[in-house]
């Protein structure tokens, strides 16, 4: 079972737009990591926020983590259509050695 | 420095048979992953091996296996395979636990005919 629900499931806009996707998760986490998938390859590691963390950038990339809310949101800025990929939240659990996945936010940036 | 490979990249198998999917993990990382990927259940964790030695499975029937050799490299065993075990199969390396983050190889997509 998934403890990330991520929100929207599917996502659309212009180029050059921004792109907000959330995540909630249910139990108490070590880190919250954020990777892209592009059409079925491999995950690419995004951006990996602690639990002590409320915010962390990284390019275009700026993620916020509210534990007291258990939610975290990813906001990609100026988007392009390289950016189209499905995101995905996973959640490093505490004394577990293993990342809980939500099930992903379809991106599509329309040029 | 490398990333995380896998092989092989793609793999057709009938039900029934058995697999071997293989993960070299990134020079010095030692805990290995593996997860299942599919459009309904999503991304699964299968199991996570740390030098040599299992410490963490998740909810998956014992045809699935796996195992990790003193150089890191880890391989995965799927036997009597059925069609629903048709996925994306990602290992994922980390220098010890999710602590560090993970690194994903591209995975091997299997198909169960």
């Amino acid at each position: 079972s998934q403890q990330g629900e991520e929100d929207p499931q599917a996502l659309s806009i212009q180029e050059g737009e921004n792109a907000t996707m959330n995540c909630s998760y249910k139990t108490s986490i070590n880190n919250l990591q954020w990777y892209r998938q592009n059409s079925g390859r491999g995950l690419v590691h995004l951006i990996l926020i602690r639990s002590n963390e409320r915010e962390k950038h990284s390019g275009r990339l700026r993620v916020t983590l509210d534990t007291s809310k258990k939610s975290s949101s990813l906001l990609i800025t100026a988007s392009r259509a390289a950016d189209t990929a499905s995101y995905f939240c996973a959640t490093g659990i505490q004394g577990a050695q293993k990342l809980v996945f939500g099930q992903g936010t379809r991106l599509t940036i329309n040029p | 420095k490398a990333g995380v490979t896998q092989t092989p990249r793609y793999l057709i198998k009938t039900r029934g048979q058995q697999v071997t999917l293989s993960c070299s993990p990134i020079s010095g990382h030692r805990s290995v992953s593996w997860y299942q990927q599919t459009p309904g259940q999503g991304l699964q964790f299968l199991f996570e091996y740390f030098s040599e030695t299992q410490r963490n499975k998740g909810n998956f029937p014992g045809r699935f296996s796996g195992r990790q050799f003193s150089n890191s490299r880890s391989e995965m065993n799927v036997s009597t395979l059925e069609l629903g075990d048709s996925a994306l199969y990602l290992c994922a390396s980390s220098l010890a636990d999710s602590f560090y983050g993970y690194t994903f190889g591209s995975g091997t997509r299997l198909t169960v005919v």
